[in-house]
């Protein structure tokens, strides 16, 4: 059971605005921590995709955006396309005793229809 | 540029000691603020934070793995090396060093990461 929460699917069709949600407690994203999201294509590393919650990496489109509110954070993708196809997966900082530092989301995979 | 490589067995058997190697370049663990991490992701599952270092020699552990884990670092070799005791098959996994930079530690992300290694830990 991962810490942060993720749907464990989402789709849309080329061209479509789709959300991914992530959510926490009150020991990480409610708590105020950052959170950040990575996209990893298939076979590959993960890649930094937002960070700081808003914040796009030189080289990112300005497609992909995020958001943070309360114990939530939601990562926005609009004009969908083909290569968006991947997995996605929300990062944050928990502050309770019992689990890792630097926890992530279980992951979300995103088909492009 | 920033670049990250990790490297070590790709089969270990149960109850034995991995040791793995991150080598990388474009940066300096000496350099205030700069971190390494190990993060692993077994075979279709997420990804897992493992451990931290930083250019001040402090180590961060994930809790539930402290006991099996410990990272160094080399600096001139531009190396962190982390090893885990007593694998069992359940840490079969791609094991992936990154790198963080942040000022805090409560906003930590990892913008570079290495291609990672497959570990499979079977008899």
């Amino acid at each position: 059971q991962s810490v942060l929460t993720q749907p464990p699917s989402v789709s849309g069709a080329p061209g479509q605005r789709v959300t991914i949600s992530c959510t926490g407690s009150s020991s990480n994203i409610g708590a105020g921590y950052d959170v950040h999201w990575y996209q990893q294509l298939p076979g590959t590393a993960p890649k930094l995709l937002i960070y700081g919650n808003s914040n796009r990496p030189s080289g990112v489109p300005d497609r992909f955006s995020g958001s943070k509110s309360g114990t939530s954070a939601s990562l926005a993708i609009t004009g969908l396309q083909a290569e968006d196809e991947a997995d996605y997966y929300c990062q944050s900082y928990d502050s309770s005793l019992s689990g890792p530092l630097w926890v992530f989301g279980g992951g979300t995979k995103l088909t492009v229809l | 540029q920033v670049t990250l490589r990790e490297s070590g067995p790709a089969l270990v058997k149960p109850t034995q000691t991995l040791t793995l190697t991150c080598t990388f370049s474009g940066f300096s663990l000496s350099t205030s603020g700069m971190c390494v991490s190990w993060i692993r992701q077994p075979p279709g599952k997420a990804l897992e934070w493992l451990a931290l270092i930083d250019w001040d020699d402090d180590k961060y552990y994930s809790t539930s793995l402290k006991t099996r884990l410990t990272i160094s670092k080399d600096t001139s070799k531009n190396q962190v090396v982390l090893t885990m005791t007593n694998m069992d098959p359940v840490d079969t996994a791609t094991y992936y060093c990154a790198r963080s930079s942040t000022g805090s530690y409560y906003s930590h992300y990892f913008d570079y990461w290495g291609q990672g290694t497959l570990v499979t830990v079977s008899s």
